[in-house]
């Protein structure tokens, strides 16, 4: 089946505490992302990649690490969790430009 | 920058039309929508691209505006399965998906 997925799905950690979400995709896209939704604010974009080792910053990229070594993956590091990043966060990917994006199920993160 | 969707929030009976728009300040390559339900993840209805090619895989409409950078999701005849909320994307020159802050859908019976 053609998926994203995302681990862990639900992630409570303390500040200052690094972590990773990993994200793989089995669809062979080129493009992958990642974004935060948080109330009343919709999706916003952390980082995004075009190609392997391929990366560049969304609208909220601080506090956020991303890395492409392989197509499928696209993990996002948090060197230093802070309670301003608990959020939900969806990785994303396509095929290319202007074709629709495939969402992951979501990682509900909370940072006490 | 974020495009603007509106209306925030809309509530309607089954049967019954809905508009949802959304604009951005900057030139688009695309406008994409998307609908999630609570607590799933944003699903793809649409694709919308410069010089008209529509793709999706829906029965829903949506018209894309170049000069003006504008949008609209047409909803006809909504059924209970048309609620959640729906979320406009635009895509400029630099490839980046950039979406709106959402609008709240609620089919009544």
């Amino acid at each position: 089946e053609a998926q994203v997925t995302q681990n862990p799905r639900y992630l409570i950690t303390v500040t200052g505490k690094k972590l990773t979400v990993t994200c793989s995709q089995n669809m062979n896209h080129e493009y992958m992302s990642w974004y935060r939704q948080d109330p009343g604010l919709g999706l916003r974009q952390i980082y995004y990649s075009m190609n392997v080792e391929v990366t560049d910053k969304g609208d909220v990229p601080e506090g956020y690490k991303v890395s492409r070594k392989e197509k499928r993956n696209f993990p996002l590091i948090l060197e230093s969790p802070s309670p301003n990043q608990t959020s939900l966060y969806f990785c994303a990917s396509s095929t290319r430009a202007n074709y629709g994006y495939t969402f992951g199920s979501g990682t509900r993160l909370t940072v006490v | 920058q974020q495009p603007v969707q509106s209306p925030q929030a809309v509530i309607l009976r089954e049967g019954e039309d809905a508009v949802i728009n959304c604009s951005s300040s900057k030139a688009l390559y695309s406008v994409h929508w998307y609908r999630q339900k609570h607590g799933e993840a944003p699903v793809f209805l649409m694709i919308l691209l410069k010089g008209g090619e529509q793709k999706g895989h829906e029965k829903i409409s949506a018209s894309f505006n170049e000069k003006k950078q504008q949008s609209s999701l047409y909803l006809t005849a909504s059924q209970l399965s048309y609620s959640g909320t729906y979320f406009c994307g635009t895509e400029g020159s630099a490839r980046q998906l950039t979406f709106g802050s959402g609008t709240q859908l609620t089919v009544l019976p």
